[in-house]
């Protein structure tokens, strides 16, 4: 069974119409991490959660933002997508521990009209 | 600066070893994974160093050597499913958040 489950795992949408992707993990664990990754790149943190402390990544644009309601959920809402946002959004979670690895949703692939 | 350096691609045959390097220079080190990427899904965990030496996972194996900043990938008996990215990421400086800098990752070709 799924553990980070990422919904939808395509979405469209238009130039500058905001859009919510959203993540919900059943592991309970304390970390939730959003990235962004295009073709051939490697992910790139946006920023993440230790329980509700948000941590903003510096270079995250500030057209991302992020909510997470509670323990189970998070969202990363994009307020005026450009085409250069167009890439694989993946969610991921992880516990406390120091050798704790992070578990990946299946990501959402956001298209761009 | 923080960088992670691994081979774009690498080409394999079924049935061989093969092993991806990956060099990192960052701020502090506080552990090393390797990640499997097939394409258009998720990254999935393969193994996790902190100390130096060798882990071994079935197949798999990684290795680190802190002093030299250096680890590699070991997969033996290849098998067609192999095919697919390997990423490795290094946790840095210590952070609460366990914040991980990715490679760019290998693309890896398993040949029949």
């Amino acid at each position: 069974d799924a553990m980070v489950i990422q919904n939808p795992r395509y979405q469209v949408t238009q130039f500058g119409k905001p859009v919510t992707l959203s993540c919900s993990q059943t592991l309970n664990h304390n970390v939730m991490y959003w990235y962004q990754q295009k073709s051939s790149q490697a992910p790139k943190l946006l920023f993440h959660y230790y329980d509700k402390d948000f941590n903003n990544e510096a270079d995250t644009p500030d057209n991302f933002q992020s909510r997470r309601p509670n323990t189970s959920f998070c969202f990363l809402d994009i307020r005026s997508p450009g085409l250069g946002d167009a890439a694989m959004y993946l969610c991921a979670t992880r516990s406390t521990g120091e050798s704790q690895p992070q578990h990946f949703g299946d990501g959402t692939r956001l298209s761009i009209l | 600066g923080q960088n992670i350096d691994q081979p774009t691609e690498m080409t394999a045959t079924e049935g061989a070893i093969v092993q991806i390097n990956c060099t990192y220079q960052t701020s502090g080190f506080n552990g090393l994974f390797w990640y499997q990427q097939h394409a258009g899904e998720a990254p999935t965990f393969l193994s996790y160093n902190v100390l130096d030496g060798l882990e071994e996972k079935g197949r798999f194996s990684s290795f680190l050597s802190r002093s030299k900043g250096y680890s590699y990938l070991l997969l033996k008996e290849l098998q067609m499913k192999d095919s697919a990215s390997y990423l490795c990421a290094v946790r840095g400086n210590y952070n609460q958040g366990g914040k991980l800098i990715f490679g760019q990752g290998t693309e890896l070709s398993v040949k029949p």
